[in-house]
């Protein structure tokens, strides 16, 4: 059963390009979480989805990020006109549904580098 | 609001050796679950040790043992019998019932270092 999946694993944009970053969650999982750290820092909490359905987006910044999951394929974050501010690790996690929403599981990451 | 802290940013252990890294929370919440995280340079985020909070145990993942404390908020990580590849960041973080979505709230992160 392969984990989470996420590419790329590296990005590198100039100021003002967009960034796409995918996560495709473990099989059987219809939850998705996106966090994001910045250097030296813990992972901080975007948005939650499930399956074309926004859930919460609390610690998403209110412009310029947008994060999706269709009913098929992966999950997007999408950053617009990209800052050096962006710079940062976003790490996708999934859980399954039902009960056991208690344990997320992460994927490798995404460094997103803004020259 | 919950939080975490973890307010050892460094610490070092011999190799061998045993070292508890602290964490603290705060929460008004009484059911929620609390986990120690690695990080090692891959970034790869890997589950150490979970525990629940409605649990009195302290669970325990080989030489990983935690010392949780639920009155006083606080759930250490016990690493026994340190390795070279325990080098990593450690996050402590919590997860609850925040505003209707289960969402994890990590600490800024402890950096150990295994000496040979």
């Amino acid at each position: 059963n392969a984990g989470v999946m996420q590419n790329p694993r590296h990005l590198v944009r100039r100021r003002g390009q967009e960034a796409r970053l995918r996560c495709s969650p473990m099989k059987g999982h219809s939850h998705v979480y996106w966090y994001r750290q910045l250097p030296e820092e813990g992972l901080k909490f975007m948005v939650y989805l499930q399956k074309e359905n926004i859930i919460d987006e609390s610690g998403m910044p209110k412009e310029r990020f947008s994060a999706e999951f269709p009913k098929e394929g992966p999950s997007i974050l999408r950053i617009q006109q990209v800052v050096r501010g962006d710079s940062a690790a976003y790490f996708c996690a999934s859980s399954p549904p039902g009960a056991r929403k208690d344990t997320q599981y992460f994927g490798p990451g995404t460094r997103l580098t803004v020259l | 609001a919950q939080t975490v802290t973890q307010s050892q940013p460094e610490m070092s252990v011999q190799e061998a050796e045993t070292v508890t890294l602290s964490c603290t929370y705060d929460t008004s919440e009484n059911n929620y679950y609390l986990f120690w995280y690695k990080q090692p340079p891959s970034r790869q985020m890997i589950l150490v040790i979970r525990q629940e909070a409605y649990k009195q145990q302290n669970a325990t993942e080989n030489r990983f043992s935690v010392n949780f404390q639920k009155a006083a908020k606080s759930f250490s990580l016990k690493i026994s019998d340190s390795q070279l590849g325990d080098t990593a960041m450690y996050f402590c973080a919590f997860l609850g019932l925040t505003s209707g979505t289960y969402k994890y709230i990590f600490g800024t992160g402890t950096r150990l270092k295994v000496l040979a």
